[in-house]
This record gives structure tokens, C-alpha cells and sequence, in this order.
């Protein structure tokens, strides 16, 4: 069964560096989510994207934060300046154009700032 | 935008029994209600989900209720099993938004435990 998959699934980084996190979505899906989930908390919206384009951001999703599709299967989350409370496990999610409503999410990338 | 709240926020039943978890939404245009399951450090992961077109949907031990005019929404989960401790998030949505991507809001979860 296809799946999205995202790397690293683990990354530490030092205050104030720039983070890189890499999401391959469903090859057949449309759209395209990063969420946030901050340990024991809720998952969050932070940002959607479709026909290369942001559809719709959340207030979490700042300046600091920017989304790409670089190539043909590639989704990335770049966090320009990381602050602590960027600590939190990223998920990205993809949904096929078929409006099933179903969101795809991938297992996650745990983000530590130190 | 779309508020979704959740309760319980944790929830402890006995092996066999009954659990029910209740969500509301603000949205009125929202009209798809998944419910996810999320094991420890793993992903969310879709057990059910309905449409506003429908009030009741089971799927084996797993069902869900939907009621539009009060805005909420129940999860019903029968025979329970150890295996079924998990943290379970309801989240709402109006997928069919021409021209965007509408995202799901989600609940503040519920920690299900099962005691064997």
C-alpha cells in the first residue's frame, strides 16, 4: 500500500539554524499539509498546498516557515531560524483529488531545538 | 475558521466494555468527521469517518454518530481491547471547498485505556 514517507525522522538542531524537513506524498495525491504536534498535545494545521501553490496557512505558519515542491515528488518544511518552541514532531499528509476528505499522514519528523 | 472540541481528554475502561468519545464542531459548511487513532509516537491514522449526508456509520466494533443540527459528533467503540489504547483525535472539514485544500482541524484527543 502506498505511503508517504518523510526524513529525517529524527533531527537535533541548535537555536537559531535553518531546518530542512522532506515529505514524499502519495504519487497520485493533489494536495499537500504539513501539521505540527507539540508532545501531548493536538495535531495542527499549519499549511496546505495545491497546483504548486499555498492554498492556506495557519497563524503558527510565520515568516520563518516556508514550503516547496522542488520537483515532481519532493514536499519540503523549511523553518528559516529555529526558536525552542519549534520543538514538536512534523507531519506531513496528502489526499488524492478525489474527494474522499481522507488525509495520508506520514509517521513524522521529531524536531528538537536545543 | 472551525473549532472542534473534544471530551473526554482521558478515558479508562474495563477489557469487554463500551467507550464513547464525544467531539462539537463550529463550522456549519464542515461536513466530513474523521476519527484517528494515534498510537505512542507513531502517525495518525484514520479508523472511521462520516459524511454529513449520513447520521450513522459502523464499521465492526467502531462506529460514529453524527447529529448536524446540534454540531457533534460521537465515537462508539464496543467489546474494547487492550489493543485499542490509543490517543483518539475526532477532526472536521468541508473537503469539497472548490479550489482549496481544506485542511482538517482537529480535536485536543482522547487517551483510551483499556484495562485487561
Amino acid at each position: 500500500e502506498p505511503e508517504v514517507t518523510q526524513t529525517p525522522s529524527h533531527q537535533v538542531t541548535q537555536m537559531g539554524q535553518e531546518v530542512i524537513l522532506r515529505c514524499v506524498p502519495i504519487s497520485n495525491h493533489l494536495y499537500f499539509y504539513w501539521y505540527r504536534q507539540i508532545l501531548g498535545q493536538k495535531v495542527e494545521f499549519l499549511v496546505s498546498f495545491y497546483n504548486n501553490e499555498i492554498s492556506e496557512k495557519s497563524e503558527i505558519f510565520d515568516d520563518q516557515f516556508s514550503v516547496e515542491r522542488p520537483d515532481g515528488s519532493n514536499f519540503t518544511l523549511k523553518i528559516r531560524s529555529t526558536k525552542l518552541e519549534d520543538s514538536a514532531m512534523y507531519f506531513c499528509a496528502s489526499r488524492p483529488v478525489a474527494n474522499t476528505g481522507e488525509l495520508f499522514f506520514g509517521e513524522g519528523s521529531r524536531l528538537t531545538v536545543l | 475558521g472551525e473549532n472542534v472540541e473534544q471530551h473526554p481528554s482521558t478515558l479508562s475502561v474495563q477489557e469487554g466494555d463500551s467507550a464513547v468519545i464525544k467531539c462539537t464542531y463550529s463550522d456549519s459548511a464542515s461536513n466530513y468527521f474523521p476519527w484517528y487513532k494515534q498510537e505512542l509516537g507513531k502517525r495518525p491514522q484514520l479508523i472511521i469517518d462520516i459524511r454529513s449526508n449520513v447520521g450513522e456509520k459502523k464499521d465492526q466494533r467502531i462506529a460514529v454518530t453524527l447529529n448536524k443540527t446540534a454540531k457533534h459528533f460521537s465515537l462508539h467503540i464496543t467489546e474494547t481491547q487492550p489493543e485499542d489504547s490509543a490517543v483518539y483525535f475526532c477532526a472536521a472539514s468541508d473537503p469539497n471547498s472548490s479550489g482549496s485544500a481544506r485542511q482538517l482541524t482537529f480535536g485536543s484527543g482522547t487517551q483510551l485505556t483499556v484495562l485487561p
